[in-house]
Parts: C-alpha cells; sequence; structure tokens
C-alpha cells in the first residue's frame, strides 16, 4: 500500500525559513495536502497541491512538488514561534482518494 | 467559518466497556472520514463514507468496531469491547467531494483503563 515518510523532528531559529520534507510511494496521487496540528488538536488545512503543478505559494507557505523523486516539499518563510506544531503531508490514494498522512515532523522555533 | 463537531472532546472508559464518538460533518459534505491517531503517529483512516455508503473500511477491526453514516448527514463510530490499544485520538473529516481539502474536527481523546 501506500507509503509516506516525513522526518521527525526540524528545530529553526524564528526569522528563519523552515523547509519540511515529505516522500511518498504513490505515483498516481493526484492531491497532496499539508497539515498542522497544535497540541490536543485537530489537523487543520494549510496548502493543497495538485498532482499537475510543480510550485504553489500562499503568502509565507510555498510547496514544492517532484513527481519523478515522488516528494513533496512545504517552506515556511519567516518561521514563528507560532508555527511551532505537527506538521503532517497527506497524499490521496486509491479510487475513494483517501488520504495517507506520514508520521508528522515536529517544528521547534527558538528565539 | 463552518466546522466538523465532535463530542465527546474526552473519553475514559474500562475495558470491555462499550463507547460510541459522534461527528456532525460540514453542511453539504458528502464524504465522511473517521480516522484514528494513536500518540506520535499520524492519523490512520479507519472508515470512509460517501453519502450513507461505507466506500472504504478496510482498516475498520470489524469484530468490534462499527460506523454507521443512516441518513448521510452525522455518524457514529463505536467500539464494543474496548481494548487497552484503542486508546487514541479520534478524528472525523468531511469533504465537499472525494478530493477536496478536508476538514477535521477537533477530535475524541479516548482514554482505557
Amino acid at each position: 500500500g501506500e507509503d509516506v515518510e516525513q522526518s521527525l523532528f526540524l528545530s529553526v531559529r524564528e526569522g528563519d525559513s523552515s523547509v519540511i520534507n515529505c516522500t511518498y510511494t504513490d505515483s498516481s496521487s493526484t492531491y497532496l495536502y499539508w497539515y498542522k496540528q497544535e497540541p490536543g488538536a485537530g489537523l487543520q488545512l494549510l496548502t493543497y497541491i495538485f498532482s499537475n503543478m510543480d510550485m504553489k505559494q500562499d503568502q509565507r507557505l510555498t510547496v514544492l512538488l517532484n513527481k519523478k523523486d515522488k516528494h513533496l516539499s512545504l517552506r515556511i518563510a519567516d518561521t514563528q514561534t507560532g508555527d511551532s506544531a505537527i506538521y503532517f503531508c497527506g497524499i490521496s490514494s486509491g479510487g475513494y482518494n483517501k488520504l495517507i498522512f506520514g508520521a508528522g515532523t515536529r517544528l521547534a522555533v527558538h528565539p | 467559518e463552518a466546522e466538523v463537531a465532535q463530542s465527546p472532546r474526552y473519553k475514559i472508559t474500562e475495558k470491555s466497556q462499550a463507547v460510541a464518538f459522534w461527528c456532525d460533518p460540514i453542511s453539504g459534505h458528502a464524504t465522511l472520514y473517521w480516522y484514528r491517531q494513536i500518540l506520535g503517529q499520524g492519523p490512520e483512516l479507519l472508515v470512509q463514507f460517501q453519502d450513507e455508503s461505507v466506500v472504504d473500511d478496510s482498516q475498520l477491526p470489524k469484530d468490534r468496531f462499527s460506523a454507521e453514516r443512516l441518513k448521510g448527514v452525522d455518524s457514529t463510530l463505536k467500539i464494543q469491547p474496548a481494548e487497552l490499544g484503542d486508546s487514541a485520538m479520534y478524528l472525523c473529516a468531511s469533504s465537499e467531494r472525494q478530493g477536496s481539502g478536508y476538514t477535521f474536527g477537533s477530535g475524541t481523546r479516548l482514554t482505557v483503563v
């Protein structure tokens, strides 16, 4: 079945850029998402990209998709302490486009 | 902004007891999902509904878990009997159509003792 891998932890200084990476196995995935989860809360949709796109920018967020390498990344510009959370990539898979998630990347922002 | 409503927010139950969770998706969203998130892991899909029909329950432990969405609106997920390993966050999500952005509820945190 579909497998989604993420690095578990990222630490950045406030004001720097953060880059969170995700690799996946299903080359037929149509929709690729980034979600943010704060402690004790549900998942908040940040942004998404369709498989026919290479890049999408939304304010401080930039999503890059390399379909050849099955690699998805999320760049957060000017990272703030409020960006500290766990970030999940979600990859659509199967005939009903269910979302398969990675284990999440914990982003820690320090002064 | 429209939200996915879930209740209860927290639930503590003894093993071998029955427990149920409720989800009310965003109005008009045809697709509803139940996910389980074990601490430190990503969410895992348990069941997906399209209107009132189950379209994917391949990861649902059917010997103890059941889910229904009788009128194609709100949904209930039940566990009977609960086991210690069922302790997790149960997340409900809905989408207007398959593949559009999923909106998640705040989840129900279940602790089985």
